[in-house]
């Protein structure tokens, strides 16, 4: 069963608005969550991440948010940039394990 | 610095052959993990290894499916006999376990056909 769900499998924005990617999770033990960017042919690539003592974490264009009792997180881009195109994976952490959702593809259209 | 390198980029094999894959990661980085990915699946960690001793294999699928890590700057996953259904983007991560909240850098993947 699915702990990390992204229920949006894809997203489109134009250039310079803002992106925001959602993820939900189930297990409350998760203590620290990232987010990963995936283009084509390569492997994830980490972004950014926050601990489940925060609620928000920033770096340059890209933040992440912590809802620990919606158990929710989302990530937003501003402005998005083409080259953001990718997909976007959130992943949660217990220990040592990463749990993955299934991603969603972002498209920034100029 | 050299990220985490995997070979081949790319397998195409008959069913019933050996695979094996390889992953070589980060300098300094004492944990490894294997992972697979598939459209129906996602990103799922089949073996985890810290200080080259496999600590959490329970992804692992089946009995065809073995992983070892001889020393600290080399890991393989060998898959015997292979089957149509093995195939998938495999990839190799690395981090730094003891320190707080590292993230796993993963490689580029192996992208495995067994037709």
């Amino acid at each position: 069963d699915q702990q990390v769900k992204q229920n949006s499998p894809s997203l489109s924005v134009q250039e310079g608005r803002i992106s925001i990617l959602n993820c939900d999770y189930t297990n409350s033990m998760f203590d620290y969550f990232l987010w990963y960017k995936k283009y084509p042919a390569e492997g994830p690539t980490f972004l950014i991440s926050i601990s489940s003592i925060k609620d928000k974490n920033e770096d340059g264009r890209f933040t992440v948010f912590l809802n620990k009792s919606a158990k929710h997180l989302s990530l937003h881009i501003v402005p998005s940039q083409p080259g953001d195109s990718a997909v976007y994976f959130c992943a949660a952490n217990s220990g040592y394990a990463l749990n993955f959702g299934k991603g969603t593809s972002l498209l920034v259209t100029p | 610095d050299a990220g985490v390198i995997q070979s081949p980029r790319h397998e195409v094999t008959e069913m019933g052959q050996e695979v094996t894959l390889r992953c070589k990661p980060i300098s300094g980085h004492n944990s490894l993990f294997w992972y697979r990915q598939t459209m129906m699946r996602g990103l799922e960690l089949l073996i985890y290894f810290n200080n080259n001793v496999p600590i959490d294999d329970s992804g692992m699928p089946e009995d065809r499916f073995s992983a070892k890590m001889p020393n600290a700057s080399f890991s393989t996953l060998k898959i015997q006999p292979s089957e149509p259904r093995d195939s998938a983007v495999y990839f190799c991560a690395s981090n730094k376990k003891g320190a707080v909240n590292q993230p796993q850098h993963f490689g580029d993947g192996t992208r495995l056909s067994i037709l």
